[in-house]
């Protein structure tokens, strides 16, 4: 069965500093979304991404935050300059259309120190 | 605004007993409801969702509009359904989808 890859599993950066995650949805999906659930809460929604634009995009995504699809298989998130509450587990979904349901990566464990 | 409430962080049942998760909307318009699954140490999964009123795992859901509620139901538990569920709206014409806290589902044998 097709799963999205998320890498790294686990990223420590420092604050202030830059990082980028990285997913590789379901090939054939065309709709794309970060969460993020910070410990102990709930999922919550960042963007989301149809046709190389942002469709959606929640208050927590901020001038802080960007997407990219680089190139056919790709979807990056990247946090500018992150700061201690962005701590949090990111997960990367795709679908194919908006009545599917997602699949989802296993998640990249995001610690600011 | 949307609003997803799951009340119950933490249910435990026996093997073989009914188990009920609630879930409770707020949304003006018509919803699409998720229900998804995290087992341990895996990724979050979709479990059902209402527009296809299927049986997953034995597990079902119906909407009920009157109450704004998609229980997830289930008539015997099995150990094998410990995990966490989360449950899920999507707004009309958004992709997006707003989750509840979740329930952490303990089946004991």
């Amino acid at each position: 069965e097709p799963e999205v890859t998320q890498t790294p599993s686990h990223q420590v950066t420092q604050m202030g500093q830059e990082v980028i995650l990285r997913c590789v949805p379901i090939s054939n999906h065309l709709y794309f979304y970060w969460y993020r659930q910070i410990l102990g809460q709930k999922v919550e929604f960042l963007v989301s991404f149809y046709n190389n634009e942002i469709s959606e995009k929640s208050e927590i995504f901020d001038d802080q935050f960007s997407v990219e699809r680089p190139d056919g298989s790709n979807f990056t998130l990247k946090i500018r300059s992150t700061k201690l509450e962005d701590s949090a587990m990111y997960f990367c979904a795709s679908n194919l259309d908006r009545a599917s349901g997602y699949t989802f990566g296993s998640g990249t464990r995001l610690t600011v120190v | 605004a949307q609003r997803v409430t799951q009340p119950e962080k933490l249910l435990s049942v026996f093997k073989g007993a009914p188990v009920e998760l609630k879930c409770n909307y707020s949304y003006s318009g018509s919803p699409e409801l998720f229900w998804y699954v995290q087992y341990s140490r895996q990724r979050l999964q979709l479990l059902l969702r209402h527009i296809s009123r299927e049986s997953i795992k034995g597990f079902t859901a119906d909407l009920n509009k009157g109450e704004t509620s998609f229980h997830l139901k289930k008539p015997f538990a099995q150990e094998e359904d410990s995990a966490m569920y989360y449950c899920a709206l999507q707004a009309t014409g958004a992709n997006n989808l707003f989750f509840g806290t979740g329930t952490r589902l303990t089946v004991i044998p």
